[in-house]
């Protein structure tokens, strides 16, 4: 089964609001990074936060780790129309580890 | 510094064919990983290759396979296409900075089996 579990599965919202995204995982983790695809494309790498640290900003976005409740959320702040895109989270056990992905959340943004 | 890079962009075959997969990393980055994307399992992990040696390997049938050179440039070839290898195919080059590994992927290669 997969580490990862985005929720929810597709999000429709207006320009302008904020959409959150939720990922929880099995296993304990050295970290979890977030990444977007645009449809059909190659995944970009958008934050990756440490099994140490509980918040993390980047411009638009902050992401917040509970590794007490193995959940991650991701915030995306005054969204516009070019957040539309596929958003997941993949966990990171560490060393000789693979990263796990989860199935990610549709997010549509609309004009 | 250029991005990751895969080529072919676009593939078509014919099952039982088999087919190779070439992925350029960034630069300075010694691993290589794999995936394939499909709508129906997602993102899946296919293996990853350091220092020219496999470190890991995803569920996947012996068919898959894949290799890594001196230069760090990979391929992944999949033997015998079956229509349910249509998929697409990433590759991502990570770098280990801070205690961490941090991917960045190509645009991937788009496989269709008929």
């Amino acid at each position: 089964s997969q580490q990862g579990e985005e929720d929810p599965q597709a999000l429709s919202i207006q320009e302008g609001e904020n959409a959150t995204m939720n990922c929880s995982y099995k296993t304990s983790i050295n970290n979890l990074q977030w990444y977007r695809q645009n449809s059909g494309r190659g995944l970009v790498h958008l934050i990756l936060i440490r099994s140490n640290e509980r918040e993390k900003h980047s411009g638009r976005l902050r992401v917040t780790l509970d590794t007490s409740k193995k959940s991650s959320s991701l915030l995306i702040t005054a969204s516009r129309a070019a957040d539309t895109a596929s958003y997941f989270c993949a966990t990171d056990g560490g060393y000789g580890q693979n990263f796990v992905f989860g199935p990610g959340t549709r997010l549509s943004v609309l004009p | 510094k250029a991005g990751v890079t895969q080529t072919p962009r676009y593939l078509i075959k014919t099952r039982g064919q088999q087919v190779t997969l070439s992925c350029s990393p960034i630069s300075g980055h010694r691993s290589v990983s794999w995936y394939q994307q499909t709508p129906g399992q997602g993102l899946q992990f296919l293996f990853e290759y350091f220092s020219e040696t496999q470190r890991n390997k995803g569920n996947f049938p012996g068919r898959f396979s894949g290799r890594q050179f001196s230069n760090s440039r990979s391929e992944m070839n999949v033997s015998t296409l079956e229509l349910g290898d249509s998929a697409l195919y990433l590759c991502a080059s990570s770098l280990f900075t801070g205690g961490s590994y941090e991917q960045y992927f190509g645009p991937g290669t788009r496989l269709t089996v008929t």
